[in-house]
């Protein structure tokens, strides 16, 4: 069974940071990755999407990479801003298009002013 | 207008009772998914149906039902609710082919008491 772990599952940074969100899973055989925001009481948004043929995605100031390899993925939020406050999930789809997607519990960032 | 819209949005309800949830989506997608969160546990897969005449079970489908009335159209039904199932549900869709981005509803939260 696929497991999706998310490292740290709480992270408090000032205004202005570079940051990296970790994501890894237990199953190299994965359709694709994506990658999510939650905001307090509101559904999940996409934020970016990587195929399992690729090796990273880029919008705007998010960028997400993923080597299936090692079973890991990262989100790296360039110049961090109060906004970008929120719990972040990744989830993996399994090996095929008919396959379910596992999610990790996520990671709950702060940026303060 | 939401894309994907979920209703109720909060549900109080007693032990026993039979409830639905609904949703509906305007995005033309023609998979849907019903997920649970939980704290703690992150989403679980609860049904999901790939079209109209197709319904699979996720990892927790006991206690619930589906029904997809339609493309645009699938609720999901807790025949005698108890106070486990106190949750907060999404709905979700994505498209064949096209990625297989999900985009959510907004969610209900249900508490049975």
């Amino acid at each position: 069974k696929q497991e999706v772990t998310q490292i740290p599952a709480a992270l408090s940074v000032p205004e202005g940071e570079n940051l990296v969100l970790n994501c890894s899973f237990t199953d190299s055989a994965i359709y694709n990755l994506q990658w999510f925001r939650q905001d307090p009481g509101k559904g999940l948004t996409s934020l970016l999407l990587i195929q399992s043929s690729q090796r990273e995605q880029t919008s705007g100031r998010l960028n997400a990479s993923l080597d299936k390899s090692s079973g890991r993925s990262t989100l790296y939020i360039a110049a961090s801003q109060p906004g970008d406050s929120a719990t972040y999930l990744c989830a993996v789809k399994a090996g095929s298009t008919l396959g379910r997607l596992y999610f990790g519990r996520g990671t709950q960032l702060t940026v303060w002013p | 207008d939401a894309d994907v819209t979920q209703t109720p949005r909060n549900r109080i309800t007693k032990t026993g009772k039979r409830i639905m949830l609904e949703c509906s989506q305007t995005k033309g997608h023609d998979r849907m998914y019903w997920y649970r969160q939980d704290p703690g546990l992150g989403l679980r897969l609860i049904y999901y149906s790939f079209d109209v005449k197709d319904i699979n079970k996720g990892e927790i489908s006991d206690g619930y039902s589906v029904s997809r009335q339609a493309q645009a159209k699938f609720s999901l039904s807790l025949e005698s609710a108890i106070p486990n199932q106190t949750a907060l549900y999404f709905c979700a869709t994505s498209q064949t082919g096209e990625g297989e981005k999900l985009f959510f509803g907004s969610g209900t939260q249900l508490s049975v008491l």
